[in-house]
């Protein structure tokens, strides 16, 4: 248990559905990050919460859209889902501003159908 | 932009042997960090070894090291004495140091998919 807990680990969805993923950052950490990983497209960087405030963005669809909340969980919700957007979307949480410790969550399988 | 570069799509070892993954990457900042994470099947992305561009010592944790060559952007993952559990996919990743924007992230390379033959 890598201390970031991301739910549901598992869905399923038809195209132009809206879903919600969540992810519980580790204790004391402030930074949350989200990642998608897709077979072609690999690792990248979706947008990163520090302390509740949007501090980067990067390649983020407009249908996609995050929010950290005041307990310091975060949601990235996907909507009018396309078959594209399967992935595999993984949550990081660091602690402080430098965040160079990252540690990820177990990730949510996405499965667009 | 920061860019990095993992050559070697696959890579294989024989169980005890020892492997070495490259890495290069390419950035105009003379500060940051580099990283290898290692994707088992279980999908958990685990770091396995830190480097901070600044110190020159190589890092190094149990059988794990790194060759960090910061003139040639050059930064390889050397596995000692490979053990099956050590069959993952290997990430390596940069991070700038300067505060701001999209510097928070970590760059990732494509992946090396690594097998243990027993």
């Amino acid at each position: 248990d890598s201390g970031v807990t991301q739910t549901p680990k598992h869905l399923i969805t038809a195209t132009g559905q809206r879903v919600t993923l969540r992810c519980s950052p580790r204790s004391g950490d402030l930074s949350v990050y989200w990642y998608q990983q897709s077979l072609d497209q690999g690792l990248q960087f979706l947008i990163q919460y520090y302390n509740g405030e949007e501090r980067a963005k990067g390649n983020i669809l407009e249908r996609f859209s995050a929010q950290q909340f005041p307990d310091l969980h975060s949601e990235l919700n996907l909507s009018s889902l396309e078959l594209g957007d399967s992935a595999l979307y993984f949550c990081a949480s660091s602690g402080g501003d430098r965040g160079y410790g990252y540690t990820f969550g177990s990730g949510t399988r996405l499965t667009v159908v | 932009a920061q860019t990095v570069t993992q050559s070697q799509p696959e890579m294989s070892v024989q169980e005890a042997e020892t492997v070495t993954l490259s890495c290069t990457y390419d950035t105009s900042e003379s500060d940051y960090y580099l990283f290898w994470y290692k994707q088992p099947p279980s999908r958990q992305m685990i770091l396995v070894i830190r480097q901070e561009a600044y110190k020159q010592q190589n890092a190094t944790e149990n059988r794990f090291s790194v060759n960090f060559q910061k003139a040639a952007k050059s930064f390889s993952l050397k596995i000692s004495d490979s053990q099956l559990g050590d069959a993952a996919m290997y990430f390596c990743a940069y991070r700038s140091l300067i505060s701001g924007g999209s510097n928070y992230k970590l760059t990732f390379g494509k992946g090396t998919l690594l097998t243990v033959n027993p």
